[in-house]
């Protein structure tokens, strides 16, 4: 009964490629986010959606392009992979309280290797 | 660009000793977080506490809050080889609205020693 789950754990791909990671949430939140976290464990915020609708975009590439398609659900696809997209991918859910009071619940990460 | 900052990036004691840990910001916060993460693992929320607040407890931990100095502490007591991992403050920044924003600094790898 995993509150936050990912798949796949582990992803290993050539450059140039498409890949997709997958993130559903059991806990009943609204509001679902993506972080990266680099080799120097920095955790950097990426996308949020609250009830299907994009809240949070942080400069990112736009190859990388998120997809909710419904509440307990955050995708994240990555086109034309690069060297420097290899990084730690965390799904996160909360509630959206007011002024965020409301703790982030994390996934275990998928591991993406960019060869 | 980067919210917190965390001092030391890398602390090693031995069983039963405390933890201290630092971490600065730096512009106004609605709430602060720590979060724990273990190798390999995503990340768990500790604690929070909110910009009105000094203090706070729970369990083994504590949490102050220092809004004139920016600057919050969490102290681990009587530390077990189970606390090690890495453990990192969060912030969301007052000027986020009501966008759940959570920046995070870099984070203290924390070693305790059996």
């Amino acid at each position: 009964d995993t509150a936050v789950s990912q798949t796949p754990k582990y992803l290993v791909t050539q450059m140039g490629n498409d890949k997709s990671i997958k993130c559903e949430q059991n806990l009943g939140h609204d509001t679902m986010y993506w972080y990266k976290q680099d080799s120097k464990k920095f955790l950097k915020i990426m996308f949020s959606y609250n009830n299907k609708e994009l809240i949070i975009n942080e400069t990112v590439p736009n190859r990388f392009s998120p997809k909710s398609p419904d509440k307990a659900h955050l995708n994240l696809h990555i086109n034309s992979l690069e060297l420097g997209d290899s990084a730690v991918y965390f799904c996160a859910s909360s509630h959206l309280a007011g002024q965020g009071n409301s703790p982030l619940h994390f996934g275990n990460g998928t591991r993406l290797t960019v060869t | 660009s980067q919210q917190g900052e965390e001092d030391p990036q890398a602390l090693s004691i031995q069983e039963g000793e405390n933890a201290t840990m630092n971490c600065s910001y730096k512009t106004s916060i609605n709430n602060l977080q720590w979060y724990r993460q273990n190798s390999g693992r995503g990340l768990v929320h500790l604690i929070l506490i909110r910009s009105n607040e000094r203090e706070k407890h729970s369990g083994r931990l504590r949490v102050t809050l220092d809004t004139s100095k920016k600057s919050s502490s969490l102290l681990i007591t009587a530390s077990r080889a189970a606390d090690t991992a890495s453990y990192f403050c969060a912030t969301v920044p007052q000027i986020s609205g009501n966008t759940g924003k959570l920046i995070f600094g870099q984070g203290t790898t924390l070693q305790v020693k059996p």
